[in-house]
């Protein structure tokens, strides 16, 4: 069964650093996402991405982040210089379509820690 | 207006016991409500779905009761196995949103005891 896979499933970085959690979205999707949940707390949206360009993004989603699909199969999402509160899991998703009832398919997360 | 509430945070059920979960949401414009699983280690996958022109819809063991009144959803799982004992969060989502942002609940952790 085709599933989204993510690396790595741990990243530990310092303050200030640069950190790329890469994805790979299932192949006959169109749509991208990333999410993300600090330590017991709920599963926050952080952007949509379609067609090469962002659909919508959340207030999260500032400055410091930027996603990118570099290639036909990658999907990515970089923090420039990472905070603290930064660290989180972060999961990405993608669906066939971007409508409502488009199942979005999750991958198994990467774990961020910044030192 | 864009959260959605949910309760309780965590719950233990003996095998076989029908455990339930809640979800209230402000935001009228929602109208797409899935429950996602999440076991430990994995991302969260879509257990089941409902929209707001039905009240109810079975998969299974899972049932979703929709209130729209109320607004409000729950989740009961029949005849529970140890097999469920995992996350579930509700979420909600809006057809106008061709981005397909899902807004998620808090979760809940369900045991299940043999």
């Amino acid at each position: 069964e085709p599933e989204v896979t993510q690396t790595p499933s741990h990243q530990v970085t310092q303050m200030g650093q640069e950190v790329i959690l890469r994805c790979v979205p299932i192949s006959n999707h169109l749509y991208f996402y990333w999410y993300r949940q600090i330590l017991g707390q709920k599963v926050e949206f952080l952007v949509s991405f379609y067609n090469n360009e962002i659909s919508e993004k959340s207030e999260i989603f500032d400055d410091q982040f930027s996603v990118e699909r570099p290639d036909g199969s990658n999907f990515t999402l970089k923090i420039r210089s990472t905070k603290l509160e930064d660290s989180a899991m972060y999961f990405c998703a993608s669906s066939v379509g971007g409508s409502w009832d488009n199942e979005q398919f999750f991958g198994p997360g990467t774990r961020l820690t910044v030192l | 207006q864009q959260q959605v509430k949910q309760s309780p945070q965590s719950l233990i059920v003996q095998k076989g016991g029908i455990p339930i979960i809640n979800c209230a949401y402000e935001n009228t414009a929602f109208d797409y409500f899935p429950w996602y699983q999440q076991f430990p280690g994995k991302g969260p996958a879509l257990l089941i779905a409902i929209r707001p022109d039905v009240s109810e819809k079975k998969e299974g063991r899972f049932t979703i009761s929709f209130n729209k009144s109320a607004k409000q959803f729950s989740l009961h799982i029949m005849d529970s196995q140890p097999g469920d004992s995992a996350t579930y969060f509700c979420a909600a989502s809006m057809i106008y949103n061709q981005g397909g942002k899902l807004i998620f609940g808090q979760g809940t952790e369900l045991s299940v005891k043999p």
